[in-house]
């Protein structure tokens, strides 16, 4: 049972414009969601996160908007850059624990 | 500040043998997690140590069990390993364990033949 879907498995954006980059969950317990970025052959590092609380955080370029009613979250990175180009996972925990549920990821590709 | 630390980086294995993995977290983190990564399956959790003590599990069999010691580094071990044990394992740490905002390391590639 998948508790965070990433439904898409890759997306491509050009330079300067925005990504966008979607995650839902099933579980209502989750009360805090982030976003780590990965890089081939180095381990994920974390973005940007969201409390339950609040419904968008902005950090730069990135913001990450929370539908709770939705069950939905997204990230959206503008403008897109291509070192922007990696694999994004969202994550989800409840309580005060590092037991994060993650996404399959979504590879994003940003075309000069 | 020296990251998280992962050894070995890769390994090969055959079916039934055992192996053990090691990391160092972040010098003064007292969380360690640790992580299988699979094609299409994500990061799935294995478990949590703090401060020596397993705090969280996940849903992996008994053959796979960790342990921390009190410099905080951590080691996991998976026995009689499987043809689906090959994966990347991720070890993670945090100064709490509270966050969820962990420090990952570059991982151990373990290729199970």
């Amino acid at each position: 049972d998948q508790q965070v879907k990433q439904n898409s498995p890759s997306l491509s954006v050009q330079e300067g414009r925005i990504s966008i980059l979607n995650c839902d969950y099933t579980n209502s317990m989750f009360d805090y969601f982030l976003w780590y970025k990965k890089y081939p052959a180095e381990g994920p590092t974390f973005l940007i996160s969201i409390s339950s609380i609040k419904d968008k955080n902005e950090d730069g370029r990135f913001t990450v908007f929370l539908n709770k009613s939705a069950k939905h979250l997204s990230l959206h990175i503008v403008p897109s850059q291509p070192g922007d180009s990696a694999v994004y996972f969202c994550a989800a925990m409840s309580g005060a624990t590092n037991k994060l549920i993650f996404g399959t990821g979504t590879l994003l590709a940003v075309q000069p | 500040k020296a990251g998280v630390t992962q050894t070995p980086r890769y390994l090969i294995k055959t079916r039934g043998q055992q192996v053990t993995l090691s990391c160092s977290p972040i010098s003064g983190h007292r969380s360690v997690s640790w992580y299988q990564q699979t094609p299409g399956q994500g990061l799935q959790f294995l478990f949590e140590y703090f401060s020596e003590t397993q705090r969280n599990k996940g849903n992996f069999p008994g053959r796979f069990s960790g342990r921390q010691f009190s410099n905080s580094r951590s080691e996991m071990n998976v026995s009689t390993l499987e043809l689906g044990d090959s994966a990347l394992y991720l070890c993670a740490s945090s100064l709490t364990g509270f966050s969820g905002e962990l420090f990952f390391g570059e991982g151990s590639r373990l290729t199970v033949l």
